[in-house]
Formats: C-alpha cells, structure tokens, sequence
C-alpha cells in the first residue's frame, strides 16, 4: 500500500537557519505530493503541493520538489523565523478511480529559537 | 469567508456513552472525511464520503458511524463501542474524487471522564 517516511523530530534551529525536512514516499501510479502544517491545538493547513514528476511547490518561503527518481519531497527553507515552529506534514494523495484518499507521514516537529 | 467549522473544541465522554462530533462547511465541496490523529502521531482516516447519502469506512472505522444528509454536512458518532476515544478529530473536505487537496477544521479533543 501507500506508506509515506519522514524525518524524525524534532529538529531545533537557530533562527535565520536553513531548514531541510526530508520525506520520501511508496506509492503506484501517480500520486499529488503535499505539506501541510499544524499549530498548536489547530487543525491542519495546507502549505504546499505538487501534482506531477518534477513540480515545485512553494508558499511563504517554503519549497519542494516532486523527485519521482528518488521518490522524494522535501521541504525546504532558507531562513526559518520563531513563527515557524509547528508540526509538518507529508502526505501524498492517489486516485484510485473511485475515491481520494490522503496517506499521512507521522510528522516532524520543528521549534525554531532566537 | 469559507471553511470548515467543527464543534465543540472540547468533548468529554462518560464511559458507555455514544457523542457526536460535528462538521459543517460551506467551501461548496462535495468530499468530506474524518481523521484521529493521536500524540506523536499521524492522521489515521476513520470514514469518509464522496457524495450525499454515501460514504466509505477507512482505515479505522470500528466504534464509530457518520452520516452524510446534507453536502454541507458530516458528523462522526463515537459510539460506546469505541474503547479507547481519546484523541483529537479532524475533519476535511476536497473538491471531488480527485488529487485535490484537502481543507482542515480545527478540530475537537475528546476526553474520556
């Protein structure tokens, strides 16, 4: 079935540091790649997608790309602030002809200090 | 604005008692779902509905039931059948049956007294 990994947190970060968080993905066919962020006590919010092989995603200084050859999606940001610390994450999305349904990484944990 | 509304933000369980969970959303789409999502955890799906007067049973749907009457509408009844209901709920709805992404409410903690 579909499994999505990632990194293990959390990861603690100066701020203004550079922020990898790596995600790889299992899944047949083709399926739309995103990160979504929770805040404390808050549901999910959707920060970016990709929808096919080679796509980059971005929002609010984030990025990834949809690397079908290594079957990743990492995020990326080149200087994190204090108000990015929350919980991220991966998930990818297959339709299977009938039904959407999203398959969710546990979710990595950043807390970003001055 | 549109979005999705869950309520209440708190629930408290007596044991062998059944509680609904509601969501509401008015973003005009036609799939909701509901997830569980427990400490250091992803979110597990628990049912889901693509159109009204249909839904699937997901990953984790024993102990609970839905409905789905009204496209705005999908509440989830965690029954007593359910042991172990401490968690915090989601619930999202998408465009269709197709790679769309996925819009959250905020959720709803349910405790057991």
């Amino acid at each position: 079935g579909d499994s999505v990994t990632q990194m293990e947190g959390p990861v603690t970060l100066s701020e203004e540091a550079f922020l990898t968080i790596n995600c790889t993905y299992t899944a047949t066919g083709y399926p739309s790649l995103f990160w979504y962020v929770q805040y404390p006590g808050e549901g999910l919010q959707l920060l970016l997608k990709a929808t096919k092989a080679d796509d980059k995603g971005s929002n609010k200084g984030f990025e990834a790309t949809y690397r079908k050859e290594t079957t990743s999606f990492h995020l990326e940001k080149g200087s994190v602030q204090v108000s990015d610390s929350a919980v991220y994450f991966c998930a990818l999305s297959r339709y299977t002809g009938t039904a959407s349904k999203l398959t969710f990484g546990t979710g990595t944990r950043l807390q970003v200090t001055l | 604005d549109g979005g999705i509304t869950q309520s209440p933000k708190y629930l408290f369980r007596k044991e062998g008692q059944n509680v609904t969970l509601s969501c509401e959303q008015n973003l005009n789409h036609d799939a909701m779902y509901w997830y569980r999502q427990d400490p250091g955890q992803g979110l597990r799906l628990i049912y889901y509905s693509q159109i009204v007067n249909d839904f699937q049973k997901g990953d984790i749907a024993e102990g609970y039931s839905v409905s789905r009457e009204k496209k705005e509408s999908f509440p989830l009844t965690v029954t007593s059948a359910q042991k172990n209901p401490t968690a915090f709920y989601l619930c999202a709805s998408s465009l269709g049956p197709s790679n769309q992404p996925q819009h959250f409410g905020d959720g709803t903690r349910l405790s057991i007294l």
